[in-house]
């Protein structure tokens, strides 16, 4: 089945500078990547995501950037806030199947 | 808010109990998930049922079993729990399977001393 590999653990980051984590998968069928944040006590909520006839997809702070030759997509958080402190989970979705296959998850701390 | 309902917020049960976690999907959702997140780990897919169906299966545990019903909420059953049970159960939906956005609850947390 598929596996989503998801790099770093945790990152910590002085509040305006940038935050980049890394996914990668193993499913060449997997067509749909969303990115999700989870803070402490709640359930994830999706930020963002991008299908695979899109190379690059922006909303404000952050962005994500898929390569589907190497099966690798990315987030990209810029100029980072101490709210965007949480723990960001990326994830896979197979064309033919319907679940959600999840990295193990980012912590990321923005010291102000 | 998702619009995504988890009852109850929290559940403290003993070993050996049965217990049932809640979930009404969005309006027009068709898809529902469930998902286990333990300490401080990653979110294990459980089974997903669309329109009623059982869809998909993960590493669900023989004393776990979910439906689906008519009106699109779904149950999950717990049984026989341990205490290595005790987690965070989240539920997602969505509108058609994968192609579309899911979005979760706000999920059971589930005790069991």
């Amino acid at each position: 089945g598929e596996n989503v590999e998801q790099h770093p653990s945790t990152l910590s980051v002085q509040e305006g500078d940038s935050a980049v984590i890394k996914c990668t998968y193993s499913d060449s069928a997997s067509n749909y990547f969303p990115w999700y944040k989870q803070e402490l006590g709640k359930g994830p909520q999706l930020i963002i995501d991008i299908r695979s006839n899109v190379g690059e997809k922006k909303d404000q702070r952050i962005a994500v950037t898929l390569n589907k030759t190497a099966k690798h997509f990315s987030l990209h958080i810029t100029e980072t806030q101490p709210e965007d402190s949480a723990v960001y989970f990326c994830a896979a979705v197979k064309a033919a199947g319907n679940k959600l296959t999840f990295g193990g998850g980012t912590r990321v701390l923005v010291k102000p | 808010d998702s619009g995504v309902t988890q009852t109850p917020k929290h559940l403290i049960t003993a070993t050996g109990q049965r217990v049932t976690l809640r979930c009404s999907p969005r309006s027009g959702d068709l898809s529902v998930y469930w998902y286990q997140q333990s300490l401080d780990q990653g979110l294990q897919f459980l089974i997903q049922y669309y329109n009623g169906e059982e869809r998909a299966k993960g590493n669900i545990l023989e004393r776990f079993s979910a439906q689906q019903f008519p009106d699109l909420h779904s149950e999950l059953n717990l049984s026989s729990l341990e205490l290595g049970d005790s987690a965070l159960y989240f539920c997602a939906s969505s509108v058609e399977g994968g192609k579309a956005e899911a979005f979760f609850g706000q999920g059971t947390r589930l005790t069991v001393v």
